[in-house]
């Protein structure tokens, strides 16, 4: 069965570096979106993108991250300056365009920031 | 704007106990529901969902009616399985235009004993 695939499932970095976490979608499906969870809270929407480009994003989601699809596989969130509060899990998903209702998660990657 | 609240948890129930996990959710217009189930170490699962009032999703003995007029999606199960141990999330997603994000509860962890 296809599944949404995430790298590395866990990423230490210092406060102030960037981060590239990276995300292979399901091959058919045209909708990406990523999602945070802090520890002990609830699962929050980043950004959702579709068509090469961003078509929502939370109050989360400021300058510090971007999106992009550089390849027809790879789906990927870029932090730019790491904070603290950055530390969580990020869930990437997809859905495809004859059920956007679905959404199917990968396993997350668990960023830890020092 | 859209919310979910959620059963507090944990959970913990004795192998073939009846379970109910309460979610209630405010959304403006006919959101769909869903219950996403997150086993130890893995991603967001699709466990059901029901898209338009009296609808009624079920998926591995697991059933949720969506109800309009108390704006509630209960999780049920008739008879719970050490192997049904995991995180439960109940979440909406808005019917509004292009909106695809999925707003989510704070998730009741389960723990079923044998």
């Amino acid at each position: 069965e296809p599944e949404v695939t995430q790298t590395p499932s866990h990423q230490v970095t210092q406060m102030g570096q960037e981060v590239i976490l990276r995300c292979v979608p399901i091959s058919n499906h045209l909708y990406f979106y990523w999602y945070r969870q802090i520890l002990g809270q609830k699962v929050e929407f980043l950004v959702s993108f579709y068509n090469n480009e961003i078509s929502e994003k939370s109050e989360i989601f400021d300058d510090q991250f971007s999106v992009e699809r550089p390849d027809g596989s790879n789906f990927t969130l870029k932090i730019r300056s790491t904070k603290l509060e950055d530390s969580a899990m990020y869930f990437c998903a997809s859905s495809g365009a004859s059920d956007t209702d679905t959404q199917y998660f990968g396993p997350g990657t668990r960023l830890t920031v020092l | 704007g859209n919310s979910v609240t959620q059963m507090e948890g944990p959970v913990t129930l004795s192998e073939e106990a009846f379970l109910t996990i309460n979610c209630t959710y405010t959304a403006t217009g006919y959101p769909s529901l869903f219950w996403y189930v997150q086993y130890p170490g893995e991603g967001l699962q699709l466990l059901l969902k029901a898209t338009k009032a009296d609808d009624k999703g079920s998926n591995k003995g697991f059933e949720a009616t969506y109800r309009k007029e108390t704006t509630s999606f209960h999780l049920e199960k008739g008879s719970v399985q050490v192997s049904d141990s995991a995180v439960y999330f109940c979440a909406l997603r808005g019917f509004s235009g292009s909106a695809r994000q999925l707003t989510f509860g704070s998730g009741t962890q389960l723990t079923v004993l044998p």
